[in-house]
This record gives structure tokens, sequence and C-alpha cells, in this order.
């Protein structure tokens, strides 16, 4: 089955700095790569997407990037805020698997003010 | 998207006993999804549910250990049956998003054995 690491498990940053998240994924017919951002003691919402066919996402200050060939899939996030600070899950999702999405380690995000 | 509600929030529950969890979504969704995650750890997969089909289960998880029932395309629930200390978790129930492959989340049901 699919196998994906998330590096790294914890990242902390300055106020305003950018913080990137790498996610290597096993199973080459993966083809959507979601990012979940998880407060504490909250339920992990969708933030950005991408699927195969494109190679960058870009959504405000957060973005995606997808390398098919090398399988792996990183989040930028740049001027970073307080309210970032989070655990951030990537997810690779085979749509011919009835949608599963196998997660990532997770990746503990913290934006010093 | 859908929007899920999850219930028990919270829960205590003594060994030996089952504890049934139960998610509501406001539109009808073919598929709805069962996740484990244990205290700072990743999201596993328990099962996917399917309206009118048994569910299937990801390697490591059984039926008799949580039989799920999806009645209609809105509803679902999750039994943790016999349980020990080591079910301790929050539990997720989750449906696709709309035009993707991406998950909207109940809120979850933070279980505790004792």
């Amino acid at each position: 089955g699919e196998n994906v690491e998330q590096h790294p498990s914890t990242l902390s940053v300055q106020e305003g700095d950018s913080a990137v998240i790498k996610c290597t994924y096993s199973d080459s017919a993966s083809n959507y790569f979601p990012w979940y951002k998880q407060e504490l003691g909250k339920r992990p919402q969708l933030i950005i997407d991408i699927r195969s066919n494109v190679g960058e996402k870009k959504d405000q200050r957060i973005a995606v990037t997808l390398n098919k060939t090398a399988k792996h899939f990183s989040l930028h996030i740049t001027e970073t805020q307080p309210e970032d600070s989070a655990v951030y899950f990537c997810a690779a999702t085979l749509n011919t698997n009835a949608g599963k999405s196998t997660f990532g380690d997770g990746t503990t995000l913290t934006v010093k003010p | 998207s859908a929007v899920i509600s999850q219930k028990p929030s919270r829960d205590i529950c003594q060994r030996g006993t089952s504890l049934t969890i139960q998610c509501q979504v406001d539109s009808q969704v073919t598929m709805m999804f069962w996740y484990r995650q244990q205290p700072g750890q990743s999201l596993t997969l328990i099962a996917t549910a399917n309206q009118g089909s048994e569910a299937t289960y990801e390697s490591g998880f059984v039926i008799d250990k949580f039989p799920i029932s999806r009645p209609n395309l809105t509803f679902s629930t999750l039994t943790v049956s016999n349980m020990s200390p080591e079910d301790s978790s929050i539990y997720l129930c989750s449906v696709g998003l709309g035009g993707g492959y991406g998950y909207t989340f109940g809120s979850g049901t933070r279980l505790t054995v004792v």
C-alpha cells in the first residue's frame, strides 16, 4: 500500500519567515495530494490540495509544489503568523482506491512572535 | 461542503464495554470514512463505509472489534467493542468534499478507556 513520509516532525520559525514542509510518497499511481491543518483540540481542515497533472498551486500565503518524478510534494507558507501555529498533515490519495487517503505523520509548526 | 455532526464529543468508558459513535451529514454522500487519531499522532483509516454494503476494513482492523453501520446516505455509526485502554484515542468520521478527494471531518470523539 501507499506510504507517506513527512519531514520535519517539528518546525519553529520566527513570525514573518517562511516555512517548508516536505512529503514523499511511494505509490506512483497516487494522483491527489491534500494538506490539512489541525489546531490543538480541533478537527483537521483542508487548506490546499494539488492534483498530479499540476506542478504548483498557490492560495495567498500558502503554496504546494509537486514533483511526480521524484514522488515528493511540499507545502510552503510565506510571511508566517502566530495563527499559522498548528500541526500540518500531508496525504496521498489514489482516486481508484475509493478516495482513501494515506496521511503523513504530521509536522508541528510553531511561529514565534 | 458537507457539515458533519459527530457525537458523543467525549466519553470515559470502562474496559470490556462498548461505545457507539454517530455521524450525521447534512447532505447525501456515497462514502464515509472512519479514522483513528491517537494522541500526538497521525490519522489512521479504520474502514470505509458505503451505504447498502458491508464496510471495508483496513489491515489491523476487524469487523468484530469495530462494527460499522451505514443505514442511509447521511448517517453512519462506528462501535468500539470490548474496549481496552489501548482503544483510548480520538475517532473521526469524514466524507469527501465535493469536486475532489479532500475530506471534511467530524469534530471527533475523544475516548478514554479506564
